[in-house]
């Protein structure tokens, strides 16, 4: 079993510029997320999908968008690149059990840079 | 609304020391689940620890331990006799309505030869 893979691992944008991150789990997950990490402000997160065709607005989700075509995959999209999107992103995937429990499993993270 | 504070940002140690990482959190649920993530140089999150609202046993794991007080909102983690692979920054995380986790801040060990 891979897990959670991610693509790409890094990438340097241009201001203007867009882009699609791939996510991508192997465990049959219904719930996947994205999020970003900066210095100092833990894991925020963007968008996240209750199941296939399904998907929903986190705390963070300006300048972004998502899809989930395929239950093992969730695509996060930048239409006009900004510097303040700069950060790491990690995708998760995760099972919700009866009383919330909800371990997420992470892919390693892509390492977003924009100019 | 849920909040998850990590108040020491960074902790520095010398090797062999005990080290406690404090978590406290804000919830209006009856039933929910707190966290533990590690996040080592390397980049990857892995979990360390799952603990739901109705089990306040502490947990003992090698050298790795975990206190859950209700009372006092807190999930505080301790680590005996530190090593410097124990060198990461850790996340405390807390189950939100449908399906999402939040978190805190992470606080950055260091642990020193």
């Amino acid at each position: 079993n891979a897990g959670v893979t991610q693509t790409p691992k890094f990438r340097v944008l241009k201001t203007g510029q867009s882009m699609t991150l791939l996510c991508a789990q192997d465990m049959n997950h219904e719930y996947m997320y994205w999020y970003r990490q900066d210095p100092g402000m833990g894991l925020r997160l963007i968008h996240y999908s209750v199941g296939e065709g399904t998907t929903a607005k986190g705390e963070v989700p300006d300048g972004y968008n998502v899809s989930r075509l395929k239950k093992q995959n969730f695509l996060l999209g930048l239409e006009s690149a900004a510097p303040s999107q700069t950060s790491v992103y990690f995708c998760a995937s995760s099972y919700v059990l009866a009383g919330g429990d909800n371990e997420q499993f992470f892919g390693p993270g892509t390492r977003l840079t924009v100019l | 609304a849920q909040k998850v504070t990590q108040a020491q940002t960074e902790i520095s140690v010398v090797e062999k020391e005990d080290v406690t990482l404090d978590c406290v959190y804000e919830t209006r649920d009856t039933t929910y689940y707190l966290f533990w993530y590690k996040q080592p140089p390397s980049g990857e999150l892995v979990f360390l620890i799952r603990r739901n609202s109705f089990d306040e046993q502490n947990e003992i794991s090698g050298r790795y331990s975990w206190n859950f007080q209700k009372s006092t909102s807190s999930f505080n983690f301790t680590i005996t006799a530190s090593q410097v692979v124990d060198s990461a920054v850790y996340f405390c995380a807390l189950t939100e309505g449908g399906g999402k986790l939040i978190f805190g801040q992470g606080t950055e060990l260091s642990v020193k030869p």
